[in-house]
């Protein structure tokens, strides 16, 4: 299957710094990302969505200013959540379309901890 | 207002038997259907798919089974083994539009030894 692979796997920061997390699709072209975070023992959330080239489209509820979203190849999408806080600690997954599939591959995820 | 529904949280079976998870939609939109496989701390994996012009589809030892018309899906487990044991994502979209996958809930699925 395709494979999605995300960077860092988990990272640590202070209260009030931006980090950027990046998604890749590795073998293959994805015109459209998803972004989504997962609190424990619930489900997934999607927070946005990403075309190439393009704004992103945020899910109701979901900070534009605060979770930037970056697409800009067919395999590179970021995100990058600024003036982090400790309520912004999550799992934050990426997943991507391929034109030649209808399946949705997801990444392997990004642990998030805000001190 | 949640348009794909998996209404047990959990599910226990012994090793060897039939695990049968359950899943239900209400937007009679969604034409295509995908089942997930997630460990903790993991992203999603994913298992199988089926289209709705089709009503099974079969790998190995997962089996997904479509109702259209009750806007039903299941999937099949046989025999179930010790490494299922994970949360198991029922996720649906529009096809002709790559629209963004519904997920959802998920049930936890345990396999006893």
């Amino acid at each position: 299957g395709a494979v999605v692979s995300q960077h860092p796997s988990w990272v640590i920061c202070k209260s009030g710094t931006s980090v950027k997390i990046e998604c890749r699709s590795l073998d293959f072209q994805a015109t459209t990302m998803f972004w989504y975070r997962q609190f424990p023992k619930q489900s997934l959330m999607l927070m946005a969505t990403s075309n190439e080239g393009s704004k992103a489209t945020y899910e109701q509820g979901v900070e534009k200013d605060k979770f930037l979203i970056n697409h800009a190849s067919l395999t590179l999408s970021t995100l990058t959540v600024t003036s982090a806080h400790p309520e912004d600690s999550s799992f934050y997954i990426c997943s991507a379309d391929t034109s030649v599939t209808d399946t949705q591959y997801f990444g392997p995820g990004t642990r998030l901890t805000v001190l | 207002d949640q348009q794909v529904k998996q209404n047990s949280p959990s599910l226990s079976v012994q090793e060897g038997r039939i695990s049968i998870l359950n899943c239900d939609y209400t937007n009679s939109m969604f034409d295509y259907f995908l089942w997930y496989k997630k460990y903790p701390a993991e992203g999603p994996t994913f298992l199988i798919s089926i289209s709705s012009i089709k009503d099974k589809n079969e790998d190995g030892r997962f089996t997904v089974f479509l109702n259209k018309s009750a806007k039903h899906l299941s999937l099949h487990i046989v025999p179930s083994q010790p490494g299922d044991s994970a949360v198991y994502f029922c996720a649906a979209r529009k096809k002709t539009s790559y629209d963004k996958v519904i997920f959802g809930p998920g049930t936890s699925l345990s396999v006893i030894p």
